[in-house]
């Protein structure tokens, strides 16, 4: 069986706050995915982000980054300089084994609220 | 190049009435699904096909039917609606399987009464 854990509902940050989201991962399987969607207002899914699990390296793409760590199971990502455009509904998803039958968890998702 | 293409966007149905989702993909992806969201639930996988003539269920897959006779369209059935089912669908494809990025489709919004 796989989980993921989003603990934050909602996060209310104001404009050029630094903000991470929480994920936590379970999963028996060695061969795993992990990934992070965006869903702005306008209801859309954009993905975000893809890491296997044999990768630990961080990532960093412009404002966002990334944390994996095997250690404690986690996923987290963080927005640096937060702007009003990054109001959305945030997934972390896991997919464990690496097969075409392989299928997404997602888990419940974090509201971020950047206020002006 | 269209991408995943839903249709219809909204929907309202009364309870017994069945409908069909369509979701059409030009990308030549094999792997197509449906998820469903509702609130504080995040996305639940109903259905998904590896290809042409190949379904599996997910994990919410009750009351409804797929089938996948073209590799382009997966079309999600509804049997016979039930309040339970209201909820914003979506359904996604990726190139060949669900350990790879998703494309979705913009939803379907879904009352039943």
């Amino acid at each position: 069986a796989q989980k993921v854990t989003q603990a934050q509902t909602e996060i209310s940050v104001v404009e050029k706050e630094d903000v991470t989201l929480d994920c936590v991962y379970e999963t028996r399987d060695t061969t795993y995915y992990l990934f992070w969607y965006k869903q702005p207002p306008s209801g859309e899914l954009v993905f975000l982000i893809r890491r296997n699990s044999f990768d630990e390296q961080n990532e960093i793409s412009g404002r966002y980054s990334w944390n994996f760590q095997k250690s404690t199971s986690s996923f987290n990502f963080t927005i640096t300089a937060s702007q009003v455009v990054d109001s959305a509904v945030y997934f972390c998803a896991l997919v464990a084994g690496s097969s075409g039958y392989s299928t997404l968890t997602f888990g419940k998702g974090t509201m971020l609220l950047v206020s002006p | 190049n269209a991408g995943v293409t839903q249709t219809p966007k909204f929907q309202v149905l009364k309870t017994g009435q069945s409908m069909t989702l369509q979701c059409a993909q030009d990308m030549n992806h094999e792997y197509m699904s449906w998820y469903r969201q509702d609130p504080g639930m995040g996305l639940r996988l109903i259905h998904y096909s590896v290809g042409a003539g190949i379904t599996d269920q997910g994990e919410v897959p009750n009351g409804y039917n797929v089938s996948r006779s073209t590799t382009e369209d997966f079309p999600l059935r509804l049997l016979s609606a039930a309040p339970s089912q209201t909820s914003v669908y979506f359904c996604a494809s990726s190139r060949a399987g669900g350990d790879e990025k998703l494309f979705f489709g913009s939803g379907t919004q879904l009352s039943v009464l």
